[in-house]
C-alpha cells in the first residue's frame, strides 16, 4: 500500500514537502508518480520518480518548482512544491506505475490548501 | 502533447442500463490507453489498461475499446456502486488525463 502524509495549510510563496511510503511490494520495481487533483476539477499529472536510480521526469507546468526525491531504505517518495499559489490547492496524490498497465496502486491523497 | 477529450461529461443512465464512455486523442496514441474509477473523496481506482484489458478484480460488465485516437469504456448492466466519475489516461512518453465524466444516476 501506500500512504501518504498529513494534509497542510501554507501561505502563499511557502513550500510543501509531501511524502508517500510503499509497503508490501519491492519499492525499486516500480517507477512512482505524483497527481493532482484541484477541487471539484480533474486529475493533472505532475512527475516521475525511478526508484531504484532515483532519475525524475516533471511535467511542464511544474519544471522549476517541483522536486520529487526517494529515499530507498525506508521506501518513501517525497514531492517538494515550492513557491505555492492559491491554485495550487488540491489534492496530491501518489501512484505506483505498474508497466505497461498505468497506475495501479495509489496514496489515500493529500490535501494541501494554500490560503494567506 | 497529446489532449484527451472525453464525451460526455455528463451521463445519466438508470441501474441495468449499458453504458459507453468515449475518450478521443489529439493524435495516435496506439493502445497506450487507460481507464479509472473515482468516487468522492477517494484516489481512482484503475479499471482497463492498454485499451482493453481488464483489471484484476474488476467486474466483467466492464469493457474497454479501440486504438490509434478513437476508445471507448462501456459497462453493461450498470450497478448501484458504478455511479461515480470516470477518466482516461494516457501514458506512454506524456501522461494525460481526460477531464472526466460523471456519471449519474437517472
Amino acid at each position: 500500500q501506500l500512504v501518504q502524509s498529513g494534509a497542510e495549510v501554507k501561505k502563499p510563496g511557502a513550500s510543501v514537502n509531501i511524502s508517500c511510503k510503499s509497503s508490501g511490494y519491492m519499492f525499486n520495481a516500480y517507477y512512482m508518480h505524483w497527481v493532482r487533483q484541484a477541487p471539484g476539477q480533474g486529475l493533472e499529472w505532475m512527475a516521475w520518480v525511478n526508484p531504484h536510480a532515483g532519475g525524475t521526469k516533471y511535467g511542464e507546468r511544474f519544471k522549476g518548482r517541483i522536486s520529487v526525491t526517494r529515499d530507498r531504505s525506508i521506501s518513501t517518495v517525497y514531492m517538494e512544491l515550492k513557491n505555492l499559489r492559491s491554485d495550487d490547492t488540491a489534492v496530491y496524490f501518489c501512484a505506483r506505475y505498474r508497466t505497461p498497465d498505468g497506475f495501479d496502486m495509489w496514496g489515500q491523497g493529500t490535501l494541501v490548501t494554500v490560503s494567506a | 502533447d497529446v489532449q484527451l477529450t472525453q464525451s460526455p461529461s455528463t451521463l445519466s443512465a438508470s441501474v441495468g442500463d449499458r453504458i459507453t464512455i468515449t475518450c478521443r486523442a489529439s493524435q495516435s496514441i496506439r493502445n497506450w490507453l487507460a481507464w479509472y474509477q473515482q468516487k468522492p473523496g477517494k484516489p481512482p481506482t484503475l479499471l482497463i489498461y492498454k485499451a482493453s484489458g481488464l483489471e484484476s478484480g474488476v467486474p466483467s460488465r466492464f469493457s474497454g475499446g479501440g486504438s490509434g485516437t478513437e476508445f471507448t469504456l462501456t459497462i453493461s448492466g450498470l450497478q448501484p456502486d458504478d455511479f461515480a466519475t470516470y477518466y482516461c489516461h494516457y501514458y506512454d512518453a506524456y501522461y494525460t488525463f481526460g477531464q472526466g465524466t460523471k456519471l449519474e444516476i437517472k
